[in-house]
């Protein structure tokens, strides 16, 4: 499968603890997206690396949220200090970039939180 | 503030019947705007999109889209459902002179469809 890969698939923890994802976009992708999405909603942006340069934060993501892609390639975003409210879906999307036009963003499976 | 908004959280429709789902946005300037589709236990997967050009926009399995920029709209249509639809369509927006990268999704529209 060469889509987009999110690691763990489902994660449960108590509140407190430290909690980290991973994305491994599709290859030759240099831009990579993080967005959470609750119940009922749609997905909200989090943050964006382009390369290994993280380039855009959200205000959703607060001091307990950081998100590394040290090589440029997978990426992994940690929580620390869980709270019941970062129970979520945390969906990773990746796309190409060229010059001119916006490309597609290519969504993966994500990670759904739950934190007791 | 840039937004999008869905008004529909939940449809129910009969197979074989017409369809739109209603989107509205709220952006200044030029806007890029788009239709997601999530089919149960699957990933997001890009409908269609709209840049420029031809308002009517079509997309993947018979879907349809019209931008309407003097109503800020970018409904969904298909003329004729399949249970197949059964899915949740998130309507998304971009402003390509505000960020890169960020889409604005809205809360999404829940199709039932009955076979």
């Amino acid at each position: 499968d060469t889509g987009v890969s999110q690691d763990p698939r489902h994660k449960i923890t108590k509140r407190g603890q430290n909690v980290t994802f991973r994305c491994d976009p599709i290859s030759e992708h240099n831009r990579l997206y993080w967005y959470r999405q609750t119940l009922g909603q749609g997905p909200e942006f989090l943050t964006y690396f382009q390369n290994e340069a993280q380039l855009e934060k959200s205000r959703l993501l607060s001091d307990r949220f950081s998100a590394e892609r040290p090589k440029g390639s997978f990426s992994t975003l940690e929580i620390q200090r869980t709270e019941q409210g970062d129970s979520a879906m945390y969906l990773c999307a990746s796309s190409p970039k060229t010059s001119g036009s916006y490309n597609e963003q290519f969504f993966g499976p994500g990670t759904r939180l739950t934190v007791l | 503030a840039q937004s999008v908004s869905q008004h529909n959280h939940h449809v129910i429709l009969s197979e074989a019947a017409s369809l739109e789902l209603g989107c509205n946005y709220s952006y200044g300037g030029t806007v890029n705007l788009f239709w997601y589709v999530q089919y149960p236990g699957q990933h997001l997967q890009l409908l269609l999109k709209y840049f420029s050009g031809d308002p009517l926009v079509k997309g993947i399995k018979g879907f349809e889209a019209e931008f309407i920029k003097s109503k800020f709209s970018f409904n969904l249509r298909k003329p004729s459902v399949q249970w197949s639809d059964t899915a949740e369509y998130f309507c998304a927006g971009r402003s390509p002179a505000s960020s890169a990268s960020k889409i604005i999704f809205g809360s999404g529209t829940r199709l039932s469809i009955r076979p």
